[in-house]
């Protein structure tokens, strides 16, 4: 089957950096995708890896680990406004490329 | 810059109801899908739509459910008869390529809350 494995918290401190990992299990895994939502809002795009390694953007990376079944998201120099649950999905090519979504980390940003 | 608008943003109905769900996607884009999420869950796949057909639905879009393409813009969501656990938010998404091609990027609304009672 498929599932996604998330921390469903995680709390850090303003300007700290904080990484939420995601393991998954795919049959047709094709590429892992990263999304910000502040509650109440609609998700947004954040970033994709379809292949090992690091891509950045600004203060966010996502990293990939095919052999691992393995990613993660880092944000860096935390701020207020990045409190927000992210989610990381993936593209299932078994699934006509569909995302499979985790269930999301919430996560809590302090003074 | 280009967005994905939903109506309404709120609909409080009875069960029993019909609903119906629109968006209007990004222009240029090819495919579209609903998600829906229940309040403080994960977001989870409903439909996806390409060339005025269905292309993938999930065990959720049962027959109680249809999408429709109208006409050249609105994209709607049709619930036949609603039930207490149809309460969630609806999401409206839209993309250039199938799952958002080569980043996987899809495009949300902001979404239609509905209530049923």
């Amino acid at each position: 089957g498929q599932s996604l494995e998330q921390p469903s918290e995680v709390t850090a401190v303003e300007g700290a950096i904080v990484q939420i990992n995601c393991t998954y299990q795919t049959s047709g895994f094709y590429g892992l995708s990263w999304y910000q939502q502040h509650d109440g809002g609609a998700p947004t795009f954040l970033s994709y890896n379809g292949l090992d390694g690091l891509e950045e953007t600004g203060r966010f990376s996502s990293f990939l680990s095919r052999s691992d079944s393995y990613g993660y998201l880092l944000l860096q120099e935390l701020q207020m406004k990045d409190s927000a649950s992210y989610f990381c999905a993936v593209r299932d090519s078994h699934s006509n490329y569909q995302l499979i979504w985790g269930a999301g980390t919430k996560l809590i940003i302090k003074p | 810059e280009p967005e994905v608008t939903q109506t309404p943003s709120h609909q409080v109905t009875q069960m029993g109801q019909e609903v119906i769900l629109r968006c209007v996607p990004i222009s240029n884009h090819l495919y579209f899908y609903w998600y829906r999420q229940i309040l403080g869950q994960k977001v989870e796949f409903l439909v996806s739509f390409y060339n005025n057909e269905i292309s993938e639905k999930s065990e959720i879009f049962d027959d109680q459910f249809s999408v429709e393409r109208p006409d050249g813009s609105n994209f709607t969501l049709k619930i036949r008869s609603t039930k207490l656990e149809d309460s969630a938010m609806y999401f409206c998404a839209s993309s250039e390529t199938v799952a958002g091609g080569g980043t996987g990027e899809l495009f949300f609304g902001e979404g239609s809350r509905l209530t049923v009672l």
